[in-house]
This record gives structure tokens, C-alpha cells and sequence, in this order.
């Protein structure tokens, strides 16, 4: 009964690499939620997915990143050329499909982007 | 204007004392509210679902006041194990579910 898992947990890229971090859902969730985190700063919404659909990309910049959930496999955020700026804790969440109003999004533990 | 704010604190609470904090939203649309609760460099958790008519959970306590839209979080007797980022959470079904969360208010418990 495994929960929300991220991979990788830390990730060191270069200016100007290509950084692919990797959610897969709890069983059972097929709305996966992307969030970013700046060092002491709060969650900044980035994007929302269903499975093979977007729902919401409002939170994503408009260069360079990228989001996608396949109908097979986890949930992948892409971010192209990265620079020092895109260095934050990035979170994931899922909540089950068509769930009511009031039910919670579960977190997986993030993956920590540092770009050098 | 944030459509969720939050005193960034800190709120230096002895031990034992009561603590409380507030958050506002910007959108009377807002249909569901959370507390979420974060430590340090961890991923956030739900601490509890606020409901209309207020709700309690052990030393916890949140209430809604839509009227002027804003939710609060007491902590009766706090522990040491309290201290973490508290993370106001709102939902609208016009924005697809999606989740917005405040910047958090941090709250540090000392003996």
C-alpha cells in the first residue's frame, strides 16, 4: 500500500541540463497535482493532471517546462535547460478519481532540484 | 492580491500555551477547506478538514467564518512536537480542484 513516490529524491543538474523528476500516484489516484517550493517559501501550484490530460497548467511557466501522465507509468514534470532559479523542492500530490470536494491530496516526499 | 494569505509568523509558544492563527481567502467561491501541516524539508500533511460548522481534533481546533473569509487554527497545550509550518489550504471546484495553498505560518514550540 504504497503512497505517493517521487524519484529521484535529490538531483544535481547543470546550468543548462535537462531535469526529468518522476511521480507515481497512491493505486487507485488518477489525478496527480505538480507543486513547486522555494526555499522558504510556501507551495506554488505548477500543473494538473489526469491521466493522458491537463487539466490545469496555469501554474506552469511558459518556457521551458513541461508536464505530462501517461495512460501507462508515472506522472513526469520536464524542465529544459535548467538555470539556478528552477533550484527548489518540487512536490507531487494525488487524489483519487472523482473524488468528492472534501477529500485530501496526498503528498509524495518531493524531489530536490539544485542546479550548479 | 494572494488568494490565500497567512501571518508567515513565527509564533514563539511556550509550552503548554494556547496558540492560535488565522487565514483569509480572497475567493467567496471557496468550497473546501484544510489545515495541512509541514516540517521541516518534508512533504506537507493533512492535519485536518475544516467544516462549517467548526471542528475539533484532539487539541485541535479549526473554524470557517465565510462571512468574512478566513479560517483559523487553535492549538490547546502545545507540545514541543507542534512546532512545523502550518499550511492553509483552500479548494474551489471552478478552479478543477486544484489546491492553493498559503505561504504557511510557522510556529515554534519552546520549553
Amino acid at each position: 500500500n504504497a503512497g505517493v513516490m517521487q524519484n529521484p529524491r535529490h538531483l544535481v543538474r547543470r546550468r543548462g541540463q535537462e531535469a526529468r523528476l518522476r511521480c507515481s500516484p497512491m493505486k487507485g489516484h488518477s489525478h496527480v497535482y505538480w507543486y513547486r517550493q522555494l526555499p522558504e517559501e510556501g507551495l506554488k501550484f505548477m500543473v494538473y493532471l489526469q491521466k493522458e490530460n491537463i487539466i490545469d497548467e496555469s501554474g506552469m511557466p511558459k518556457e521551458r517546462f513541461s508536464a505530462e501522465f501517461p495512460k501507462e507509468g508515472p506522472s513526469i514534470l520536464r524542465i529544459q535547460q535548467v538555470v539556478r532559479g528552477d533550484s527548489a523542492a518540487y512536490f507531487c500530490a494525488s487524489s483519487p478519481r472523482d473524488s468528492p470536494m472534501n477529500t485530501e491530496a496526498f503528498f509524495g516526499q518531493g524531489t530536490r532540484l539544485t542546479v550548479v | 492580491r494572494k488568494e490565500v494569505e497567512q501571518d508567515p509568523g513565527p509564533f514563539n509558544v511556550p509550552e503548554g500555551a494556547t496558540v492560535a492563527f488565522n487565514c483569509t481567502y480572497s475567493n467567496s467561491a471557496s468550497q473546501s477547506f484544510f489545515w495541512y501541516r509541514q516540517d521541516c524539508r518534508k512533504e506537507p500533511k493533512l492535519l485536518m478538514s475544516v467544516y462549517s460548522s467548526g471542528n475539533e481534533d484532539g487539541r485541535f481546533t479549526a473554524q470557517l467564518n465565510r462571512a468574512s473569509q478566513y479560517i483559523s487554527l487553535l492549538i490547546r497545550d502545545s507540545k514541543l512536537s507542534d512546532s512545523a509550518t502550518y499550511l492553509c489550504v483552500v479548494n474551489r471546484k471552478a478552479a478543477g480542484n486544484k489546491l492553493t495553498f498559503g505561504g504557511g505560518t510557522r510556529v515554534l514550540v519552546k520549553p
